[in-house]
């Protein structure tokens, strides 16, 4: 069956150093790849899109990778700030349609001071 | 300011009663959706719609309907509450069905006693 993982665990790093989020998926074939935002109590936030056709995506402080051999993206943020604690969710869609999507359960983090 | 509006916030109900959770898009997007958010499992779609007049099931729609009987408005209901549908409903839109971005609401947490 189709699985998406991402770090169940909070990732804690210092302010001012890049923050790396992991997506890791098995038994799909994206044609695209997101990444969001979510905060407490809020929904989720469109950051980034990446296609399977492209390695890397790059806004502002935000850079994404898609390695479609090792079924894996990455997220980045660079110079990392308390502001970008949040939750951070990947979703992968196959061709066909947005009724398809499939989020992944969400990495937290934590940029501490 | 433009966006989704969902109602209510938050609310507790009585298992076997129903409840309509309430969703409202001012941006004339075409393609509405319905998911649910639990620990661990992440955002799973409920239902969606590809137009007005138009609805179709996701990966976990039972126990629940949808309307679409017009553009803005997309509502989900439970015919009689059961506590495994306690959860944070989240509606969403986008342009299209073939559009590669939601926009989210803020979410309702469903609490069933």
């Amino acid at each position: 069956s189709q699985k998406i993982e991402q770090n169940s665990e909070a990732l804690n790093i210092q302010e001012g150093k890049t923050a790396t989020l992991t997506c890791n998926y098995t038994n799909y074939s994206p044609a695209y790849l997101q990444w969001y935002r979510q905060d407490p109590g809020r929904g989720p936030v469109f950051l980034l899109l990446i296609r399977e056709n492209e390695k890397e995506k790059r806004k502002e402080r935000l850079k994404v990778t898609f390695d479609t051999t090792l079924k894996q993206s990455l997220f980045h943020i660079t110079a990392s700030q308390p502001a970008d604690s949040a939750t951070y969710l990947c979703a992968l869609a196959p061709s066909g349609g947005y009724q398809k999507v499939t989020f992944g359960t969400g990495t937290k983090l934590q940029v501490i001071p | 300011i433009a966006g989704i509006t969902q109602a209510p916030t938050s609310q507790i109900l009585a298992a076997g009663r129903r409840m309509t959770l309430r969703c409202t898009q001012d941006m004339r997007h075409n393609a509405m959706y319905w998911y649910r958010q639990d620990l661990g499992l992440g955002l799973r779609l409920i239902h969606y719609s590809n137009t007005a007049g138009t609805t179709g099931k996701g990966e976990v729609p039972d126990g629940y309907s949808v309307s679409r009987a017009n553009t803005d408005d997309f509502p989900l209901t439970l015919a009689s509450a059961v506590p495994s549908q306690t959860s944070v409903y989240f509606c969403a839109s986008s342009p299209g069905l073939g559009s590669t971005e939601a926009f989210f609401g803020q979410g309702t947490r469903l609490t069933v006693v």
